[in-house]
């Protein structure tokens, strides 16, 4: 079945850029999502990208998207420690009734 | 836009009383719906797909008469946790999914569900 997988930790200093990397299995996939849950809160719609797409940008966020090898990155430029909490990469493919399929979440740590 | 609220956002109840979560969509018509448990610290599992007007479509292992779905209206669902025991305390989170577009899913604040 569909997988996704990513790191489970990253700790970085204000200021400092932070990469969050994903790798997923289903050639499928056709919408990929980056999500931010802080602490007892729900999903936060981060940005998400099209399969077609190589790169998107949109303010301190860019999201990589090498599909050849089923790669997904999301760097945050100059890292806030608002910025901690927990990124979850998504995909979700045209089958399946669009069910999306979530990684475990990368904890981030922002240190003062 | 694209306002999902679920209520309550956190609930405490006995065990073997059940439990009515809804999930709204304010802004937007959502035909499907999805119900996902988060235990701490874990990432989201995918309970079921709500569908308005149809039977939900229950993940493997999710026992469908515990875990009650109604999808009566295009912007509303709710999950119903029968006699909730302690292991069914969690996270429960709703999405909607935005019947136009991109399809794009967009998710509720979540409940947290104690059960004593």
């Amino acid at each position: 079945g569909e997988d996704v997988e990513q790191s489970l930790f990253l700790s970085v200093r204000e200021g400092d850029s932070s990469v969050i990397n994903c790798t997923y299995t289903d050639s499928s996939s056709t919408y990929l999502y980056w999500y931010k849950q802080e602490p007892g809160a729900g999903l936060q719609l981060l940005t998400y990208i099209f399969s077609n797409m190589d790169m998107k940008q949109d303010q301190r966020l860019t999201v990589l998207l090498n599909k050849k090898d089923k790669h997904l990155s999301l760097r945050i430029a100059d890292t806030q420690t608002g910025d901690s909490a927990i990124y979850f990469c998504a995909e979700r493919g045209n089958t399946g009734g669009f069910k999306t399929i979530f990684g475990a979440g990368t904890r981030l740590f922002v240190k003062a | 836009g694209a306002v999902v609220s679920q209520h309550p956002s956190w609930v405490i109840c006995k065990s073997g009383t059940s439990v009515k979560i809804e999930c709204r969509s304010l802004d937007f018509q959502a035909t499907t719906m999805f119900w996902y448990r988060q235990f701490p610290k874990q990432s989201l599992m995918l309970m079921a797909t709500s569908n308005e007007g149809s039977k939900a479509t229950y993940e493997q292992g999710v026992e469908k008469d515990k875990f009650l779905i109604n999808h009566a209206s295009l912007t509303l669902s709710t999950l119903t946790v029968t006699s909730a025991h302690p292991e069914d305390s969690s996270f429960y989170i709703c999405s909607a999914l935005r019947d136009r577009g991109t399809y794009e899913q967009y998710f509720g604040p979540g409940t947290r569900l104690t059960v004593t």
